[in-house]
């Protein structure tokens, strides 16, 4: 079974609009933590946000939050007010556990997000 | 700034011969990671190093090694690139593996198998 889902392949979006991408993961582990990663064409992963699983409040940093529904099991991110520089592929990861060698992400496949004058 | 810094950024290698990938970090951080991702997949952890101690993921084939002769530097070698190795290989750092720290990823490196 797939760790993590993201169902949305592609998504468009106009300029100043905000925008959700869904984000479901499957974990027994009670302790863990979701990650938000945006991947432009050059490469690079640029770290957005991230929710604990114990956190009781949504994590929100600049334009974006986490819309984090735990008996769902979804993390959602909204990203507000779309700017054409966020065209880019967003990850949905994992952290199972807090211990061990290693904080060892499994990541979604991604949503191809496209932002529109 | 401190980063994590990958070279080359786009590797050429024939079929069979030996690549080494260089990653670096600035942070000073105890946890490097080597990642594949292939095109329009997801990355795919190959391994990490927690300061010196290595950790190799169960489905990571054997072509693959990694080096860390130092906090700062780790290597990812391909012992004989088959054409399913063409990908982009993400390192990535974290400060220690028991709080919730993001990665941080360098730039990549994109390496092509003829």
């Amino acid at each position: 079974a797939q760790k993590i889902t993201q169902t949305q392949p592609g998504m468009f979006v106009q300029e100043k609009e905000a925008v959700t991408l869904d984000c479901t993961y499957d974990t027994s582990d009670p302790s863990y933590g979701l990650f938000w990663y945006k991947q432009p064409s050059s490469g690079e992963m640029i770290f957005l946000i991230y929710q604990g699983s114990y956190d009781q409040q949504n994590a929100t940093e600049g334009r974006y939050s986490l819309n984090f529904q735990k008996a769902r099991k979804s993390a959602n991110l909204v990203i507000s007010a779309s700017q054409l520089g966020d065209s880019a592929m967003y990850f949905c990861a994992m952290r199972e556990g807090v211990t061990g060698g290693g904080n060892k992400l499994t990541f979604g496949t991604g949503t191809q997000l496209k932002v529109e004058l | 700034d401190a980063m994590v810094i990958q070279n080359p950024r786009y590797q050429v290698t024939q079929f069979g011969k030996p690549v080494t990938l260089s990653c670096s970090q600035t942070l000073n951080h105890n946890v490097m990671y080597w990642y594949q991702q292939k095109s329009s997949q997801a990355p795919k952890l190959l391994f990490h190093y927690y300061d010196k101690d290595f950790n190799n993921e169960a489905d990571t084939p054997d072509n693959f090694q990694s080096r860390r002769p130092n906090t700062s530097f780790c290597f990812l070698d391909i012992r004989s690139p088959g054409l399913g190795d063409a990908a982009m290989y993400l390192c990535a750092t974290s400060r220690d593996p028991l709080a919730a720290n993001e990665q941080f990823f360098g730039p990549g490196t994109r390496l092509t198998v003829l």
